[in-house]
């Protein structure tokens, strides 16, 4: 089975540009978080799909925003982009039947916003 | 803020020696996760606690949930260059998000 991969996974932008970043789930998986973990700083958590539908958002602005599509990949857009926005954006997908939160991540995309 | 405290922020051990990384929480824990994350990349998972008072081990890794739901310690054994990385717990949360402690960052000098 493959594992989730996410793209890209560098990429330079500067303040007030707009970013699209890409995850492809595990197989058997239907469920996507993404997070944001700054230099030193435990994950933090942005937004879950499920269903193509957000099902649950942590404490970040309605600037960054996410699809899930009918393969269950997903995207994060975030857009006027901020210096603070730099960092490992992580997508881990699960399976939401399974009765327990176990996430499989993929390596991340890093961002620097200049 | 984080809702979850990590101790020690990072520590440096000698190849062999044990140690024990903690994780509290002031609420009560019903779904506790510990994974490991290499500098910069995703994160692996290592173990999941649900009942208060489990344990679980993984080659020369265990970890424990206290009683109370409220503490969880992860300890490494003969410690080996191998477990050098960043260790996180993370707690399921309302909203469906799994909520992760800052971290601890292990060194492990040969």
């Amino acid at each position: 089975e493959t594992g989730v991969t996410q793209s890209p996974t560098h990429l330079i932008k500067t303040r007030g540009q707009q970013v699209t970043l890409r995850c492809s789930s595990q197989s058997g998986h239907n469920t996507v978080s993404w997070y944001q973990q700054a230099l030193g700083q435990g994950p933090q958590f942005i937004f879950q799909y499920y269903r193509e539908e957000e099902n649950g958002r942590g404490n970040f602005p309605p600037r960054f925003s996410g699809l899930q599509f009918p393969n269950y990949s997903s995207e994060l857009n975030v857009n006027a982009l901020e210096l603070d926005d730099s960092a490992l954006y992580l997508c881990a997908s699960s399976l939401r039947a399974s009765g327990a939160n176990v996430l499989t991540f993929g390596a991340g995309s890093r961002l620097t916003v200049l | 803020s984080q809702e979850l405290e990590q101790s020690p922020q990072s520590l440096i051990v000698q190849e062999g020696k044990n140690l024990t990384i903690n994780c509290t929480s002031s609420k009560t824990l019903y779904g506790l996760y510990w994974y490991k994350q290499k500098y910069g990349e995703g994160l692996i998972f290592l173990m999941m606690l649900q009942k208060g008072g489990e344990e679980k081990s993984h080659e020369k890794i265990t970890a424990k949930l206290d009683e109370k739901k409220q503490q969880s310690s992860l300890h490494i054994t003969a410690s080996q260059p191998s477990h050098a990385g960043i260790y996180l717990c993370g707690a399921d949360m309302a909203g469906n998000k799994l909520v992760f402690g800052a971290g601890t960052i292990l060194r492990v000098k040969s």
